[in-house]
């Protein structure tokens, strides 16, 4: 069974950082491509990153580039964004998901506030 | 930027059909998937490159993509289905999704 369980979410000042964490299971994750996906209260999917399988390319939304980085260790099953110069439109439930376009897996979310 | 549209909210009665469109410049040149939302819930892939299902997903649901315009459809419609939905695109190494379409089903 496919599993992905994020976690790291929480309340943080603007211009501060985090890094979200999304432990994988049940497939071969150096296999797919993986992205990140948010969604702000009340508000639509935007889609935040992906990176490849192997991690060799990585994909940002405008929004996010430059202070965002995704990355991912295979060895560990996990992927990562780490975040930066955080502003208050960040504040969103972060889902991490499997794939690059067709996402057929995705967790449960981890919600980052950005607030002072 | 690419930019998909879809209609803020639908509503259709039970038993009948229920189409959500998405719209964007030359879709039908792209692959379209679509995803349920339920309220408190992680989104679900129902539909992925224009018609497939993933395993688990009713035949009830189908789509399809020409012109510029890629369709849900949700054929005999469950109160079960009532749900956000939103369509998906790839353009220029960038993952694109619609606004979002409140299905209501009454």
């Amino acid at each position: 069974e496919v599993q992905l369980l994020e976690s790291g979410g929480g309340l943080v000042q603007p211009g501060g950082s985090l890094r979200l964490s999304c432990a994988a299971s049940g497939f071969t994750f150096s296999s797919y491509a993986m992205s990140w996906v948010r969604q702000a209260p009340g508000k639509g999917l935007e889609w935040v990153s992906s990176i490849s399988g192997g991690g060799g390319h990585t994909y940002y939304a405008d929004s996010v580039t430059g202070r965002f980085t995704i990355s991912r260790d295979n060895s560990k099953n996990t992927l990562y964004l780490l975040m930066d110069s955080l502003r208050a439109e960040d504040t969103a439930v972060y889902y991490c998901a499997k794939g690059f376009v067709d996402l057929d897996y995705w967790g449960q979310g981890t919600l980052v506030t950005v607030s002072s | 930027s690419y930019e998909l549209t879809q209609p803020p909210s639908v509503s259709v009665s039970p038993g009948q059909t229920a189409n959500i469109t998405c719209s964007g410049d030359k879709l039908g040149d792209k692959y379209a998937c679509w995803y349920q939302q339920k309220p408190g819930q992680s989104p679900v892939l129902v539909i992925y490159q224009d018609t497939k299902r993933p395993s688990g997903i009713p035949e009830r649901f189908s789509g399809s993509n020409s012109g510029n315009t890629a369709t849900l459809t949700i054929s005999g419609t469950q109160a079960m289905d009532e749900a956000d939905y939103y369509c998906q695109a790839w353009d220029s190494s960038t993952v694109v999704f619609g606004g979002g379409t409140k299905l209501t089903v009454l």
